[in-house]
C-alpha cells in the first residue's frame, strides 16, 4: 500500500498565524521529505529527513520549521509566514534517501494560502 | 548540474488519440534513474514508472508505453487510446547519484488535456 497522507488538505493562514501541516507514512520508509510547489512550476525540495536526521535544508527561510517525530510522521511548522508562501505543499517518503533507485511516494498535498 | 526538459507546455487531443510527451535529460552521472510521475489537478504526484541507465527497453503497461533512449539522452511516454481520465500535468524526473540527498530533479511539467 503506497500511501502518504496529509493534514490539511487546505489551509488559509494570516502572516502572524503559527500553523503546522502534517504528513503519515505506514510503508516502513526512513526518509521523507517536503517539498513546495507554486501553480505551474514543479516541485522544489525544502527538506530531507533520513532516519528520523535532517539531512538536507536547501537554505529554506527559518519561518519554515521541519519536525520529524518518528520514522512515520513529519511535520512542518510554519510561522510569520508571507503571501509569496502560499503555495501547495507536498511531503513524500521513499524507503532510503541514499541512492538514485529510491522511488518517492507522494502525500495529496496541503493548499496554503497566506493572506 | 542536471537538467530535465519536457519541451511541451501543453498537448490538446481528442479522446482516443495517440500522444507521446517528450522528455530530455542532461547528467553528468553513470548511474542515475529516471521517473515519470501524473499529476491530476487534485494535486498528488502519482508516480508512474521508474528506469534505470543501464536498461534501454522499452516498458508497456497498458495504455502506457515508455521509450527510454539513452543515445538521445530521452525518455519518451506515450499514451494510447487516450481517455478524459489521462487530463493531467504529467513530470519527468530524474535521480542521480546523490540520490533523494539531492531530491528529484524536475522538468516543468507537460499540460495534456484530452477533451471528449
Amino acid at each position: 500500500d503506497t500511501e502518504v497522507t496529509q493534514t490539511p488538505k487546505h489551509l488559509v493562514m494570516g502572516m502572524t498565524n503559527k500553523k503546522s501541516l502534517k504528513c503519515e507514512q505506514h510503508m516502513g520508509h526512513r526518509a521523507m521529505y517536503w517539498y513546495k510547489q507554486k501553480a505551474k512550476k514543479p516541485p522544489e525540495l525544502m527538506f530531507v529527513y533520513s532516519y528520523e536526521k535532517l539531512s538536507i535544508n536547501e537554505s529554506v527561510p527559518s519561518r519554515f520549521s521541519p519536525e520529524c517525530p518518528n520514522s512515520s510522521l513529519l511535520n512542518l511548522h510554519l510561522h510569520a509566514l508571507q503571501p509569496e508562501d502560499s503555495a501547495l505543499y507536498l511531503c513524500a517518503s521513499s524507503q532510503d534517501s541514499s541512492g538514485p533507485q529510491e522511488t518517492q511516494y507522494f502525500g495529496p498535498g496541503t493548499r496554503l494560502l497566506v493572506l | 548540474a542536471q537538467k530535465v526538459t519536457q519541451a511541451q507546455t501543453e498537448i490538446s487531443v481528442v479522446e482516443k488519440e495517440d500522444v507521446t510527451l517528450d522528455c530530455v535529460y542532461e547528467t553528468r552521472d553513470t548511474t542515475y534513474y529516471l521517473f515519470w510521475y501524473k499529476q491530476p489537478p487534485s494535486g498528488e504526484l502519482v508516480f508512474l514508472i521508474r528506469r534505470n541507465s543501464f536498461d534501454e527497453q522499452n516498458e508497456i503497461s497498458g495504455r502506457y508505453s515508455w521509450n527510454f533512449q539513452k543515445s538521445t539522452s530521452s525518455f519518451n511516454f506515450t499514451i494510447t487510446a487516450s481517455q478524459v481520465v489521462d487530463s493531467a500535468v504529467y513530470f519527468c524526473a530524474l535521480s542521480g547519484e546523490g540520490g533523494g540527498a539531492d531530491g528529484l530533479t524536475f522538468g516543468k511539467g507537460t499540460h495534456l488535456i484530452i477533451q471528449p
